[in-house]
């Protein structure tokens, strides 16, 4: 069974700081997702990560994805309040229909 | 153009009671998913449809079962409710899934009293 750990599973930050979120998954993927969900909101994509090596950047958001170490990154950099939300990571499994979501991490990013 | 849409948004039932669950895929996609995220926790994976077939089931009892129409639309039914039914049920649609992208409706929220 394919097992998804993001860490930490809470995060309160400065403005202005830089922080990364890990998440580790147990079996090989061939692709691997970060969504961001607000309270009480559905998900939204940010990053799609399709092979060994890949980066992706969006505003203060970079992804990254390591396939041999089973590893991806969610790097924050000048955090800023309106970053503050649940960040998921998710990894299709080897039959390719199911995601398989991490348990989340909740970021605060205060003034 | 139309997202994922999902309804009802919330709904309140009580234990035994079935529930039925809608939702239109985005437009031009031809494969729904669904998933149930409980409080605090990440999305976990029901089903997913494709071609009118359950192409793949996740860890869920036989309580939960779906339906997914010509127009690629889909329902999720869940008979004899459980207090740990309560969730958000969310819908996923994607084009020549595995590979398309997934785009999440905003979910039903489900309640069970």
């Amino acid at each position: 069974e394919l097992k998804v750990e993001q860490n930490p599973l809470f995060l309160s930050m400065q403005e202005g700081k830089n922080y990364t979120i890990y998440c580790n998954y147990s079996t090989t993927s061939d692709r691997l997702y970060w969504y961001r969900q607000d309270p009480g909101k559905s998900l939204e994509s940010l990053f799609v990560l399709l092979s060994n090596g890949a980066v992706k950047q969006e505003g203060r958001l970079m992804a990254s994805l390591d396939t041999k170490a089973r590893l991806s990154t969610l790097h924050i950099t000048a955090a800023v309040h309106d970053l503050s939300a649940t960040y998921f990571c998710a990894v299709l499994s080897n039959s390719g229909y199911a995601l398989n979501f991490g348990k989340g991490t909740s970021l605060l990013v205060t003034p | 153009d139309a997202g994922v849409t999902q309804s009802p948004t919330h709904l309140i039932k009580t234990r035994g009671q079935q529930v039925t669950l809608r939702c239109s895929p985005k437009s031009g996609h031809d494969t729904v998913s669904w998933y149930q995220q409980a409080l605090g926790q990440g999305p976990q994976f029901i089903f997913q449809y494709y071609e009118e077939e359950e192409r793949q089931r996740g860890n869920f009892p036989d309580r939960f079962s779906g339906h997914q129409f010509p127009n690629y639309s889909s329902e999720l039914n869940v008979n004899a409710l459980l207090l740990g039914d309560s969730a958000l049920y969310l819908c996923a649609s994607s084009l020549r899934s595995p590979t398309g992208e997934l785009f999440f409706g905003e979910g039903s929220r489900l309640t069970v009293l």
